[in-house]
């Protein structure tokens, strides 16, 4: 069964950080692209960023570049968002999904992990 | 940056009803439209991909259809369980964009 797994949400300053990991089972991570989608209170979703299988390929959207980044370990079947300078407007539920390549969706999510930035 | 405007923002309808969710892209993008289908307090889940590629285990009522850069997603015969936010989501190469979501509502 494919499962992916989020964890490393919390109530943080502005200003801070934390690091969000993925946990992935039941597929072959190292053949799939991985995204980070959010979603704040209330609101639709946003893509945050990409990695490619092999890590080539690393995007992020206009709005966490330069403040966040993103890694993975094949080896561990696992997923990492560091983020930096954390806002306001960061807090959301942030969820990491599988993109197979040949569907350019994504297939399987985790459940989420909640990031609220807040003094 | 490509465009995703979704509509309506809220539609309202009863259990029976075939219902229309539309998704227009500010340029061309191919067939690479996805729709997903969420519920309060979960992930999303796909539904279909390529426009119109039904994803596994998705029931038949849902279908996705394109005409240059409009997509719609079809639901044939609304059931209760299909009361949800249903999104439009497109990917490339350098950016992915989700549309602002269209909450089906119980009439």
């Amino acid at each position: 069964e494919v499962q992916l797994v989020e964890s490393g949400g919390g109530l943080v300053k502005p200003g801070g950080s934390l690091r969000l990991s993925c946990a992935a089972s039941g597929f072959t991570f190292s053949n799939y692209s991985i995204t980070w989608v959010r979603q704040a209170p209330g609101k639709g979703l946003e893509w945050v960023s990409s990695i490619s299988s092999s890590s080539s390929y690393i995007y992020y959207a206009d709005s966490v570049k330069g403040r966040f980044t993103i890694s993975r370990d094949n080896a561990k079947n696992s997923l990492d968002l560091q983020m930096k300078s954390l806002r306001a407007e960061d807090t959301a539920v942030y969820y990491c999904a599988r993109a197979p390549g040949d569907k350019r969706a994504y297939d399987y999510w985790g459940q989420g992990t909640l990031v609220t930035v807040s003094s | 940056d490509i465009q995703m405007t979704q509509s309506p923002s809220t539609l309202s309808a009863s259990v029976g009803d075939r219902v229309t969710i539309t998704c227009r892209a500010s340029q061309s993008i191919s067939r690479w439209l996805a729709w997903y289908q969420q519920k309060p307090g979960k992930a999303p889940k796909l539904l279909i991909y390529k426009a119109s590629i039904l994803e596994s285990g998705v029931p038949s009522r849902f279908s996705g259809s394109a005409s240059g850069t409009e997509f719609t997603l079809t639901i044939s015969s609304l059931q209760p369980d299909d009361f949800a936010t249903y999104y439009c989501h497109h990917f490339n190469s350098f950016s992915r964009t989700f549309g602002q979501g269209t909450k089906l509502e119980i009439k």
